[in-house]
């Protein structure tokens, strides 16, 4: 049974520039929610995809968006990178939206 | 969601069982209590949740208490690979899936 998966395991960008994550969920499940951990720090919620389309969002700033394809994988994009958003990202899925979440390993994002 | 509050470290020897304690007074009838575990800089492990009733998986025990403001999660045989940050969090699942994470608790195992 394949567990949440995650590209790329790191990525190096310089501030201004655009990056886009990621994630296949666990096999069975049809809900991804991402989430942003800094250093030190626990993760914090960004948005929710359902049925490709975005469900719940936390307070993070449109530079932020994402996209939920029909086998249920998803992307997460940022927009004019700042240094503030070097952080591990993080995946989660889950079957239907109240149910139990399955992270994947992150993506460290470094912004120089 | 209601807020938890947890030790910020606990220690405990190889073989021993940990108990890691999670206070949510503010917690409402229809909120579970979910435990995740994070080694470093790898992803949250689901570890176990429940709602009113003791739950035991093959990994971990959780114990709530009969009021539901408290509960503990007790690792039966801690090992060195058990070390991790441990977090309790508590959410209703009738509004959405957003997982609030707190500072949580630094358990460290120690030969």
């Amino acid at each position: 049974d394949a567990g949440v998966t995650q590209s790329p395991t790191h990525l190096i960008k310089t501030r201004g520039q655009q990056v886009t994550l990621r994630c296949s969920p666990k096999s069975g499940h049809d809900t991804v929610s991402w989430y942003q951990q800094a250093l030190g720090q626990g993760p914090q919620f960004i948005f929710q995809y359902y049925e490709e389309e975005e469900r719940q969002r936390g307070n993070f700033p449109d530079r932020f968006s994402g996209h939920q394809f029909p086998n249920y994988s998803s992307e997460l994009n940022v927009n004019a990178l700042l240094l503030g958003d070097s952080a591990l990202y993080l995946c989660a899925s889950s079957l239907l939206i109240a149910d139990t979440q399955y992270f994947g390993p992150g993506t460290r994002l470094t912004v120089l | 969601d209601a807020k938890t509050t947890q030790p910020p470290s606990m220690d405990c020897a190889e073989g021993r069982a940990a108990n890691l304690p999670c206070n949510h007074s503010t917690i409402s009838g229809n909120e579970y209590v979910y435990w995740y575990r994070q080694i470093h800089s790898q992803g949250p492990q689901y570890i176990i949740h429940g709602l009113k009733n003791n739950e035991t998986n093959e990994m971990a025990s959780l114990i709530i208490t009969e009021d539901r403001k408290s509960s503990t999660l007790i690792l039966p045989h801690a090992t060195l690979r058990d070390t991790a940050v441990y977090y309790c969090i508590v959410f209703r699942t009738n509004a959405g899936n957003m997982l609030t994470f707190g500072g949580g608790t630094r358990l460290m195992v120690k030969p």
